[in-house]
């Protein structure tokens, strides 16, 4: 069945300690990748986004995403994280050209001082 | 522009009433979409409109759901006879295709939070 899936629901980092979130997506072809943040009873704010070319993707807030085919997958990486990043992070994807997004089950980040 | 709004953040209904929510997409975004988030889990599509017409909707929009669009600006979803299963986030969130109808970011609301009691 087609799916994106992050396999850890939660995380906890200490802040200025590197992050790596994970995202796997089940898809025939190549989809359209993003990831969300969502901060407590907030909306979700677009990090980045892949549609094509350059597999490294930078985003905002220090954020980037790398673009792996051969194992379906589009990891989010921050190299030192900021107490004020402690969110829930959704991995999403868009397969055809109604900008509907299929999303992730999300992993909640805790940073501690 | 303010961005997405909805309104309202928050209601509290008893089961069997029926509730509607508003959205105001950003101006000039043609698509609108409405997702309905449960506690712990992802954003789930509900339907989605271009412009007034509605183009999808999940299977997860039962007949007790209604989405309207009249104008091609703000959105309304309906729940008739709410039930407990129904409480959530409802995520309202617009897009404008770019060249060629290429994907772009989708804007999201705060969302409006239901809760069936």
């Amino acid at each position: 069945a087609q799916s994106v899936t992050q396999p850890d629901i939660h995380i906890t980092v200490s802040e200025g300690a590197s992050l790596e979130l994970r995202c796997n997506y089940s898809y025939g072809a190549t989809p359209y990748l993003f990831w969300y943040v969502q901060s407590p009873g907030q909306g979700l704010q677009l990090l980045l986004k892949y549609f094509s070319g350059d597999t490294l993707v930078q985003g905002i807030k220090g954020f980037e995403a790398e673009f792996k085919r051969s194992q379906s997958s589009f990891n989010l990486r921050k190299p030192s994280v900021h107490w004020s990043d402690a969110a829930e992070y959704f991995c999403a994807v868009v397969i055809d050209n109604t900008d509907k997004l299929i999303f992730g089950t999300g992993t909640r980040l805790q940073v501690f001082p | 522009d303010t961005g997405v709004s909805q309104d309202p953040r928050h209601k509290i209904t008893k089961r069997g009433q029926n509730v509607t929510f508003r959205c105001d997409p950003i101006s000039e975004h043609n698509r609108l979409y409405w997702y309905r988030q449960t506690l712990g889990q992802g954003p789930e599509f509900l339907t989605y409109f271009q412009n007034e017409a509605q183009l999808e909707k999940s299977r997860l929009l039962s007949d007790r759901f209604s989405a309207e669009r009249p104008k091609g600006s703000f959105s309304t979803l309906e729940i008739q006879r709410t039930e407990q299963g129904d409480s959530a986030m409802y995520l309202c969130a617009s897009s404008q295709p770019g060249q060629g109808g290429l994907n772009t970011e989708a804007f999201f609301g705060q969302g409006t939070r239901l809760t069936v009691v």
